[in-house]
């Protein structure tokens, strides 16, 4: 079992839908990422969380620590949010290497 | 202040030759980090240094990579005597202490 579990695997919108991914994790960790991958493109860190909510514009991350689960949330997606998004723990503190999961691949249909 | 930045972007190399990974961190990051994505599988952690010095290698192959962060200049990925399957993407990401890492575009190897 991955230390890093995320679902849906794949997941297709109409534009305008909210969106919610889950990240579920099963060790301990001293914080948490949500990455966006576009497709042969390099990787963004869109969120790092130790507790509670974060919001960036569209995008809300949250953080259930004692759930061990994290979720990311687009509000009013578009076609530009289709990408793939990358939940990644610290599970080690002072050593600060990411444990990612498998992604989810979200297409947002005009 | 630039990003991460990667070089080369794309690396072609036939099987046996070596491939150089180069990695300069954002300005003030101290802490460098690759992981490699193999075609349709997730990310994974190969190493973690920090100036002069190897933290952790413990997702690094035991042969034929090798990886260092010098005093002065990029850090380097290498890879000797190339095979098919380390054909993937290379993404190095820095940061500081505890704050966010941020990535580079990734180097992507194709041995041929």
């Amino acid at each position: 079992k991955n230390e890093v579990e995320q679902s849906p695997q794949n997941l297709t919108a109409q534009e305008g839908e909210f969106i919610t991914i889950n990240c579920s994790y099963s060790v301990g960790i001293s914080a948490l990422h949500w990455l966006q991958q576009h497709p042969g493109g390099g990787i963004v860190s869109l969120f790092m969380l130790s507790s509670g909510k974060k919001k960036h514009g569209r995008l809300i991350a949250t953080i259930n620590i004692q759930e061990k689960h994290s979720s990311l949330h687009i509000t009013a997606s578009h076609p530009r949010d289709s990408a793939v998004y990358i939940c990644a723990v610290i599970s080690n503190f002072g050593n600060e290497k990411l444990t990612f999961g498998t992604g989810t691949r979200l297409t947002i249909i005009p | 202040n630039a990003g991460v930045m990667q070089n080369p972007r794309h690396l072609v190399r036939r099987r046996g030759q070596e491939a150089r990974l180069r990695c300069s961190p954002m300005k003030g990051h101290s802490h460098v980090y690759w992981y490699r994505q193999l075609p349709e599988e997730g990310l994974k952690f190969m190493v973690y240094l920090q100036k002069e010095n190897i933290i952790d290698e413990s997702g690094m192959p035991k042969e034929r990579f090798s990886a260092e962060f010098p005093k002065e200049g990029p850090s380097i990925l290498r890879i000797q005597q190339v095979v098919r399957g380390d054909s993937a993407a290379y993404f190095c990401a820095s940061s500081r202490q505890g704050e966010t890492a941020f990535f580079g575009q990734g180097t992507r190897l194709t041995v041929v």
